[in-house]
């Protein structure tokens, strides 16, 4: 079975700071990778997603993410947090068997102004 | 956002009672997902579903049982809840389950079994 694991479970930023959240994934095949974002009392929220092509994949809110596979990392970045960025953000990966997905358990992001 | 409605959007009842709870579409995706959100364990896929009367399980389904007739109607029942089952329950739908059509999240239904 496929697993991910994101190895930051709370992070605490000042504004303006950059950010690296990490994910790893287990499966060696063909993967489609995903970082969602749910900020407080909401539901999840696409950030960007992976599935082909170039690894260095641009979403909203000026997030990107870099699809390594020799890592078997799928990293999230921000070059400058900003405070209406705290929320959870979540990786995970598509069970092409399933068409469902497996998530990590999370990394919650404070952005202290 | 996608048209998903989940319901009841809170929900708070006693161990042993059964619990239904719907998920509402009206993009008339294929795929329908529970997941159930629990602290320190992200969201984690209870049942699934790839077209009408077609339901499969996921990861933890035990306890839990789920039905649509119709396209836009996924059903979770729990027939008799426990404490362990107080959690955040999140519908999902996807038109083809491709990765380059991710899924779409319902604003959850929280459930508290006392």
């Amino acid at each position: 079975a496929q697993s991910v694991s994101q190895h930051n479970h709370h992070v605490i930023l000042s504004e303006a700071a950059s950010l690296e959240l990490g994910c790893n994934y287990s499966y060696g095949g063909t993967v489609n990778l995903f970082w969602y974002v749910q900020y407080p009392g909401q539901h999840l929220q696409l950030l960007l997603k992976y599935f082909s092509g170039d690894p260095l994949v641009k979403g909203i809110k000026g997030f990107e993410a870099e699809f390594i596979k020799s890592k078997f990392s799928f990293n999230l970045r921000k070059p400058s947090v900003q405070w209406s960025d705290t929320a959870e953000y979540f990786c995970a990966v598509l069970d092409t068997g399933r068409r469902a997905l497996t998530f990590g358990s999370g990394t919650r992001l404070q952005v202290q102004p | 956002d996608a048209g998903i409605t989940q319901s009841p959007r809170h929900k708070v009842t006693e161990t042993g009672t059964p619990v239904t709870l719907r998920c509402h579409q009206t993009e008339n995706h294929r795929y329908m997902y529970w997941y159930r959100q629990d602290p320190g364990h992200g969201l984690r896929l209870i049942h699934y579903s790839y077209g009408v009367k077609d339901t499969d399980k996921g990861e933890v389904s035990d306890g839990y049982s789920v039905s649509r007739s119709k396209t836009e109607d996924f059903l979770l029942t729990l027939e008799s809840a426990t404490s362990s089952q107080t959690s955040v329950y999140f519908c999902a739908i996807s038109d083809r389950g491709e990765g380059n059509q991710p899924q779409h999240f319902g604003d959850g239904t929280r459930l508290s079994i006392l």
